[in-house]
């Protein structure tokens, strides 16, 4: 069964710091997608970045990066220079290609950007 | 202006009294999905529908109805509402032809069951 984990409940980062967060997936199939969001405190969900199972570089927005190890089956959101506008809640999501068409979330990651 | 619209965004409600939680979208999309998020839990998905007339289960359907007879609209229905259903609710649409589509999402509904 499809499966994310974000190990981290909370994180405290200095600002200008870049932060990584961490997600873990579990699926059998080899086409899927992954995603991270975010969510302010204001409590919209906000898309960030998306990495394709067959993509071979990782995916870059902006200040976001997805560090993609197939192998290890991981998809770490890396942020650069960090702001304060980034504290928020992070969630990493997947949907598998295989015809289940579900999306399932991470239990997320609280990150705080300390000045 | 694309949206996913969430109504209400706050209810407070008894148990057993049915409820409604209307969902819409102006993108064309194909997939909709509503979501129940609880603190340490992140979302989970209570049902999601690729297209008018199929609807699927997610990972936690139990006391959930919905139903999705034009493309925009999918409404939640809760026939008997109890207290460990109250949480935050969230629609979203996403074009259903890929897996590169994000979820757009609805501002959410804070349901309260007493």
């Amino acid at each position: 069964a499809q499966k994310i984990t974000q190990t981290q409940p909370g994180m405290f980062v200095q600002e200008k710091e870049a932060v990584t967060l961490d997600c873990t997936y579990d699926t059998s199939d080899q086409s899927y997608g992954l995603f991270w969001y975010k969510q302010p405190s204001s409590g919209e969900m906000i898309f960030l970045i998306y990495q394709g199972s067959y993509d071979e570089q990782n995916a870059t927005e902006g200040r976001y990066s997805l560090n993609f190890q197939k192998a290890r089956k991981s998809a770490n959101l890396v942020i650069s220079a960090s702001q304060l506008g980034d504290s928020a809640m992070y969630f990493c999501a997947m949907r598998e290609g295989s015809g289940d068409d579900k999306i399932i979330f991470g239990k997320g990651t609280r990150l705080h950007i300390l000045p | 202006e694309a949206q996913v619209t969430q109504n209400p965004r706050y209810l407070i409600t008894v148990t057993g009294k049915k409820l409604t939680v209307t969902c819409s979208q102006n993108m064309n999309h194909e997939y909709m999905s509503w979501y129940r998020q609880d603190p340490g839990l992140g979302l989970r998905q209570i049902y999601y529908s690729m297209n008018v007339e199929v609807t699927d289960k997610g990972d936690v359907p139990e006391g959930y109805k919905v139903s999705r007879k034009e493309k925009r609209n999918f409404p939640l229905i809760l026939e008997s509402p109890s207290p460990n259903q109250t949480s935050l609710y969230f629609c979203a649409s996403s074009s259903g032809t890929g897996l590169n589509q994000p979820q757009h999402f609805g501002d959410g509904t804070r349901l309260s069951i007493l």
